[in-house]
């Protein structure tokens, strides 16, 4: 397993599409996270599961937002009727999860542009 | 609200040290974490304070103190290939709360 893999890399799409991404975290890791980042700021928090549970969404997170992760391996984010707003690239990350700190590995992103 | 306020760019020359300092407003949170950033690529671990005090890890430190709500990132013996992207992140939960990343370029 060479890390946290996404797809598709890059998406273009029209507003009021929608569209899915998906995430293949490390093998061994329980816990996944999705967070977005535009340009020249810092990844923001989207929502994370542990196994196949979604433990946490953001508030900031609209109803046209959705993610799954329905055996505890891989997880969709699915954004339907985008905006020229959710143009972002978005991040998915994985960690081994536990009581203590775990770094986050993260992959190398879905990058979508909304026209 | 939660933040965490980076200076935005910090520029050194090869086999310098540079220190990118990390002040938050926040409460409640496990550690500290610092995370790089090439252009275009994904995030990378490079070091983490649960407690208050110095973390050493090869050329990378980090500092902590809640006291003062601050901590910071010292990179020793700059390289070409440091000129990236350094966010803080404080861990809420399991979640990572990053700061406004300060962009690093080495100069030779």
């Amino acid at each position: 397993d060479t890390g946290v893999s996404q797809d598709p890399r890059h998406k273009i799409t029209k507003r009021g599409q929608n569209v899915t991404f998906r995430c293949d975290p490390i093998s061994e890791h329980n816990r996944l996270y999705w967070y977005r980042q535009t340009l020249g700021q810092g990844p923001e928090f989207l929502t994370y599961f542990q196994n196949e549970a979604q433990l946490e969404k953001s508030r900031l997170l609209s109803d046209r937002f959705s993610a799954e992760r329905p055996k505890g391996s891989f997880s969709t984010l699915e954004i339907q009727r985008t905006e020229q707003g959710d143009s972002a690239m978005y991040l998915c990350a994985s960690s081994i999860g536990g009581n203590s700190y775990n770094e986050q590995f993260f992959g190398p992103g879905t990058r979508l542009t909304v026209l | 609200g939660q933040s965490l306020e980076q200076p935005s760019e910090v520029t050194a020359v090869e086999g310098a040290i540079v220190q990118i300092n990390c002040t938050y407003q926040t409460s409640g949170f496990y550690g500290l974490s610092w995370y790089q950033q090439h252009d275009g690529g994904a995030p990378t671990f490079l070091s983490y304070n649960a407690l208050d005090g110095l973390e050493e890890t090869g050329r990378f430190s980090s500092f902590l103190s809640r006291s003062d709500s601050y901590g910071y990132l010292l990179l020793q013996e700059l390289q070409m290939k440091d000129s990236a992207s350094y966010f803080c992140a404080v861990s809420r939960t399991d979640k990572l709360i990053f700061g406004t990343g300060t962009r690093l370029q080495v100069f030779p």
